[in-house]
Order: structure tokens, then sequence, then C-alpha cells
């Protein structure tokens, strides 16, 4: 079995500034990695995954990822965020060795973007 | 444009009564669609497998005579929640894996809000 750690609940920033939002996740077998982003009232949408190869992934909007496999960690990264990056962002993984599994999702994180 | 539709968006029903809840593929037929139930500013519960021409694989604690759901088709699974309760309020969210053409990619509905009053 697979679990995610968000460990921010929230996470407030300045516009411009840059961000962090950690990741940390377990599991015994290989996995594919997402983040998704989740604006008030909506569904999900993906920002960026990582299913193999290179460990920095780059995805919409201006985030960025990397996976860590030594510290189990996929941090989500973005150098400088907008006001309308508040939202809540989710990491989630899913067991790497079928296409059939469902995703794990973290907690959560909600980002405040603030001017 | 979305890949996977649901519908409806939202809905509001009457204590003792059923709805469903529709997860389409649009650009691909997915054999395994999954349900998910979001709580309130907390994050996405897994409620079943949704597999075509089988039975769906539930979760530890998912009644399953209380959440019915059906995969006839290769682009089609429907959740029923049968005789809702107001605890049964909750924002659902179904998925479908894309398949190998799509990298694996996972994509989601836009989700239904259920009401039960």
């Amino acid at each position: 079995a697979q679990s995610v750690t968000q460990l921010d609940s929230q996470v407030p920033v300045f516009e411009e500034a840059p961000v962090e939002l950690r990741c940390n996740y377990s599991s015994s077998v290989s996995v594919y990695l997402f983040w998704y982003v989740q604006y008030p009232n909506q569904g999900l949408q993906l920002l960026l995954k990582y299913l193999s190869g290179s460990t920095l992934v780059k995805g919409i909007n201006g985030f960025e990822a990397e996976f860590n496999k030594s510290q189990t960690s996929f941090h989500l990264r973005k150098p400088s965020v907008h006001i309308s990056d508040t939202a809540e962002y989710f990491c989630a993984v899913s067991a790497g060795d079928t296409g059939r599994r469902a995703l794990t999702f973290g907690s959560g994180t909600r980002l405040q973007v603030q001017p | 444009g979305a890949v996977v539709s649901q519908h409806p968006s939202w809905v509001i029903c009457k204590s003792g009564t059923s709805v469903k809840i529709e997860c389409r593929s649009l650009d691909f037929q997915a054999t395994t669609m999954f349900w998910y139930r979001q709580f309130p500013k907390q994050s996405l519960m897994l409620m079943a497998t949704s597999n075509e021409g089988s039975k769906a694989t539930y979760e530890q604690g998912v009644e399953k005579d209380k959440f019915l759901i059906n995969h006839a088709s290769l682009t089609l699974s429907t959740l029923t929640v049968t005789s809702a309760h107001p605890e049964d309020s909750s924002f659902y969210i179904c998925s479908a894996r894309g398949g190998i053409r799509t990298g694996n990619t996972i994509y989601f509905g836009e989700g239904s809000w259920l009401t039960v009053v």
C-alpha cells in the first residue's frame, strides 16, 4: 500500500515570492507521482506527473517538481506565485507496477497568495 | 476540454430518495474508473474501483448496498446513492485512466455536489 504525507496544511506567501509545497510518500513498490490543483468548488486539475525518466518534472502554470527517490519526496515549486495560484494542492501516488491502480491522495496544502 | 465528464454537477435530493451520478470518458475507453468522495476542506478518499463488465471493488468501510456502482460500458460508470441521508452530502469525483497512449494519465471529472435535505 502507498501513503502520502503533505506536512503543511496551509502555506501563506506573498505575490511574486517563490513557494515550495512539500510531499513525501511511502511505498513498497515503484510509484507514479502526481500533483493536482483544486480551485474552490471545482474538480481536480493535473499540474504535473512523474512516471519515469528525468526526476525534474515541469508542469502547467510555471510549476515544477523534483522526484527524490532516496528521500521519498516529490516537492512542488514555483519561482514566483500569482494571486491566481491561491488554491488547494494535492499530492498523489499510484503504484507504478500496473496501470489500473487508483490514486492515494495527501491531505492537501492550501496555498494562500497575498498581495 | 474535459476528457472525463460528470453529470450532474449539482444535485439536491430529499432524504430517503436515491440519486444517480454519471461519469463518462469522452475521448477514450476506460475499463477502470474510480469514485472518490471529498468532504469540505478534506482530501479525496477512494470509495470504489469500477470495473467494466464486473462488480466494483469497494474500499473498506464503504457500504456496497448504499453506493451502487455500475460500469455498463467502456465509457460510462454510474454511482447511485440509495436512500440518501444528510450525512451523504459531499463532493463526489470520478476518475479514469487514459491508457498507454496518454502515458497512463489519470483524468478527473469536474465533480458532483450532492446535498441531501
